[in-house]
């Protein structure tokens, strides 16, 4: 199974402030993905990016978020002002180039916006 | 979009029996349609998936039907073991729209 990672684990910002969140994948892969989980709730697709721009966008990733790839390696998730309802896991995913369809997930991300 | 629906919200079984969680979905291109099992406060992990031109998939006590006329698919679980209690999501592919979740809880 792919490895991927998230950091950090845990988030904790102030309303208004900008994160980043940040998804290190181990191998190479193809697709990258951002999804959300609200404590309770099911999990939310928010964005695939692949060959370095964005492929789909739900109607959640609003103009307050943005992802790129900055250095080809790490993929991250930047919220510019934060609001409390962006509290949530946040969790990555990544689609390996051999297995079609197979998302991996990382641990996640819990942002906590007070 | 893709609207998934997941039956029931909530499944309570004895240890030993079999569970069953069903899902349907809209889209009839979707094409793709994995399991995830959730335990608490981790992440979401592939158990089992299966692919439109099949019907059904075994892996040991674990099975996937799916009906691609009626746009429903089934996760069984069979001999139930305490371990098995997490939440389970459904999914349908194009692009990955989960079900709200099914969290059994298996009672030994």
């Amino acid at each position: 199974e792919p490895e991927v990672t998230q950091t950090p684990s845990h988030q904790v910002t102030q309303m208004g402030q900008e994160v980043i969140l940040r998804c290190v994948p181990i191998s190479n892969h193809l697709y990258f993905y951002w999804y959300r989980q609200i404590l309770g709730q099911k999990v939310e697709f928010l964005v695939s990016f692949y060959n370095n721009e964005i492929s789909e966008k739900s109607e959640i990733f609003d103009d307050q978020f943005s992802v790129e790839r900055p250095d080809g390696s790490n993929f991250t998730l930047k919220i510019r002002s934060t609001k409390l309802e962006d509290s949530a896991m946040y969790f990555c995913a990544i689609q390996n180039r051999a297995s079609y369809n197979e998302q991996f997930f990382g641990p996640g991300t819990r942002l906590t916006v007070l | 979009g893709e609207n998934v629906e997941q039956h029931p919200s909530t499944l309570s079984v004895q240890e030993g029996d079999s569970a069953v969680i069903k899902c349907t979905y809209s889209d009839s291109a979707s094409n793709y349609f994995p399991w995830y099992k959730q335990e608490l406060g981790k992440r979401p992990q592939l158990i089992i998936d299966i692919r439109s031109n099949v019907g059904e998939k075994k892996d040991q006590r674990i099975a996937v039907t799916l009906n691609k006329t009626a746009k429903h698919f089934s996760l069984h679980i069979t001999e139930t073991q305490p371990e098995d209690s997490a939440v389970y999501f459904c999914a349908a592919v194009n692009q990955f729209y989960f079900g709200t979740g099914t969290s059994l809880t298996v009672i030994p």
